[in-house]
C-alpha cells in the first residue's frame, strides 16, 4: 500500500499566524491527494482535492499544494474554529490511504 | 443536501458477523458519478477506507480485509451495506460510510455519515 506520512504529528499555533502541514507519499502520486478537516467528534470533511483544489464552501484561507511525493496544506491565518485533525489522502494507487493525521490546537 | 446514516448493532461478538447499513437521502445511490464507501478509524491506526462500491454492482475491497468483506447496494432503498466476518477486537473502530466522487483523475470522498462506533466483544 502507498504510504503516506504526515508532519508533523501535532501543532500548537496563535490566531492569524500561518499554519503548514505536509504530507510524503512513498513514490509519486501524481497529485492525486486530498486534504482532509476532522473536528472533534465530526466526520473528516473535504477541503482540498486534487492536491490544490478548494472544495465548495471552503473557506478561501485553506490551500494545497505540491508535487510528485511532496505535498503541503496551509492555513493562512488561524482561526480558532481551524482546531482540529486534518488528513491527507491519496488515490493514486489502490487502496486509497490516508495519512496518519496533524492535530491543530491553539497556543 | 445528501446526507448519509449508518445504522447496524454496535456491540459485536469475536468470531460473528458485523452487519452496517448507509441510507442515502437527498439524492441518488444511482449516480454514475459516485461510488459508495466504507471507512473506518481506529484510535491508534487511523483512517482506513475498507472499499467501495457502484449503483452497477462493482466493487472494489482492501486487499487487507478482502476475505472477510462483502458490500451490496439496494438501489429500491437508496441503501449500500457492509458485511465484515470473523470479527476480532481488531475490528473495533468508528465506522463511516461515505460518497466517493469520481471523475477523470479525480476521486474524493465528499459526503460522509456521522459514524457509528462498533465494538467487537465478548
Amino acid at each position: 500500500d502507498m504510504q503516506m506520512t504526515q508532519s508533523p504529528s501535532s501543532l500548537s499555533a496563535s490566531v492569524g499566524d500561518r499554519v503548514t502541514i505536509t504530507c510524503q507519499a512513498s513514490q509519486d502520486i501524481r497529485n492525486s491527494l486530498n486534504w482532509y478537516q476532522q473536528r472533534p467528534g465530526k466526520a473528516p470533511k473535504l477541503l482540498i482535492y486534487d492536491a490544490s483544489k478548494l472544495e465548495t464552501g471552503v473557506p478561501s484561507r485553506f490551500s494545497g499544494s505540491g508535487s510528485g511525493t511532496d505535498y503541503t496544506f496551509t492555513i493562512s491565518s488561524l482561526r480558532p474554529e481551524d482546531i482540529a485533525t486534518y488528513y491527507c489522502q491519496q488515490y493514486d494507487n489502490l487502496p486509497w490511504t490516508f495519512g496518519q493525521g496533524t492535530k491543530v490546537e491553539i497556543q | 443536501q445528501v446526507q448519509l446514516e449508518e445504522s447496524g448493532p454496535g456491540l459485536v461478538k469475536p468470531s460473528q458477523t458485523l452487519s452496517l447499513t448507509c441510507s442515502v437521502s437527498g439524492g441518488s445511490v444511482i449516480n454514475g458519478a459516485h461510488y459508495w464507501s466504507w471507512i473506518r478509524q481506529h484510535p491508534v491506526r487511523g483512517l482506513e477506507w475498507i472499499g467501495y462500491i457502484h449503483h452497477d454492482g462493482s466493487t472494489y475491497y482492501n486487499p487487507s480485509l478482502k476475505s472477510r468483506i462483502t458490500m451490496s447496494i439496494d438501489t429500491s432503498k437508496n441503501q449500500f451495506s457492509l458485511n465484515l466476518t470473523s470479527v476480532t477486537a481488531a475490528d473495533t473502530a468508528l465506522y463511516y460510510c461515505a460518497r466517493d466522487r469520481v471523475g477523470p483523475h479525480h476521486d474524493a470522498f465528499d459526503m460522509w455519515g456521522q459514524g457509528t462506533m462498533v465494538i467487537a466483544s465478548s
